[in-house]
């Protein structure tokens, strides 16, 4: 079966451009999470969808970063005017339904390089 | 492909031992526990997790020990075998919230 999926795979662009990283969930999935991973370190979290509503921003860095999920399904992180801090690997993950206590399966990531 | 982590802590095992990899947790209030296997250029890969009612549970080769006395949580891979090397992740959360709080990683390495 589908697991989490996430492209482009790789994104190399320049300081100050505007960037879409998109997650498509597993088929059925209500719970959608984005998390960033700096390299040696774990994830961080950056926001929770259940649904089409994010119940949880709170770990987006600041307001250049935005994510949407419309339909409920495929959602879109969105980073404005990149810096080179932005650099890191954008993991996307879902679970069947939200509240915690439940594994949250990844996908590969997208590996983000601002120049 | 790139390392997950280059500066991790690194667990080296020969291969058919038995490894432990450890975890030290931070909050106390953390009622869900989880662990990941990452490689190189992937996502993490859910392994296994226990809730805070449990003090152990066994999987596929794969045990996970929780002491909530000193906020401790391990991961035991019984007889090793060279796919098991990868960086090893755990991570709390409770109840409430959603997100996962990730430990250090600790890098596994398999020896033939």
């Amino acid at each position: 079966g589908a697991g989490v999926s996430q492209t482009p795979s790789n994104k190399v662009t320049e300081k100050g451009k505007y960037v879409e990283l998109r997650c498509d969930p597993i088929s059925g999935h209500t719970a959608l999470y984005w998390y960033r991973q700096s390299l040696g370190q774990g994830p961080e979290f950056l926001i929770y969808f259940q649904g089409t509503g994010a119940a949880d921003d709170s770990g987006l860095p600041n307001d250049r970063f935005f994510a949407v999920r419309p339909e409920g399904s495929v959602s879109t992180l969105k980073i404005q005017r990149t810096e080179r801090g932005d650099s890191a690997v954008y993991l996307c993950a879902s679970s069947p339904t939200g509240g915690g206590n439940q594994p949250q399966h990844f996908g590969d990531g997208t590996r983000l390089s601002i120049l | 492909g790139e390392s997950v982590g280059l500066h991790l802590p690194t667990l080296s095992v020969q291969e058919g031992d038995n490894s432990i990899i450890n975890c030290a947790y931070s909050n106390s209030a953390s009622d869900y526990f989880i662990w990941y296997k990452q490689e190189s250029g992937k996502g993490p890969q859910f392994i296994i997790d226990i809730r805070s009612n449990m003090d152990k549970r066994q999987g596929q080769r794969v045990t996970v020990l929780l002491n909530k006395t000193v906020k401790h949580l391990s991961l035991q891979i019984a007889a090793t075998q060279p796919g098991d090397s990868a960086v090893y992740f755990c991570a709390e959360s409770y109840s409430g919230t959603y997100k996962y709080i990730f430990g250090t990683g600790t890098r596994l390495k398999v020896l033939a």
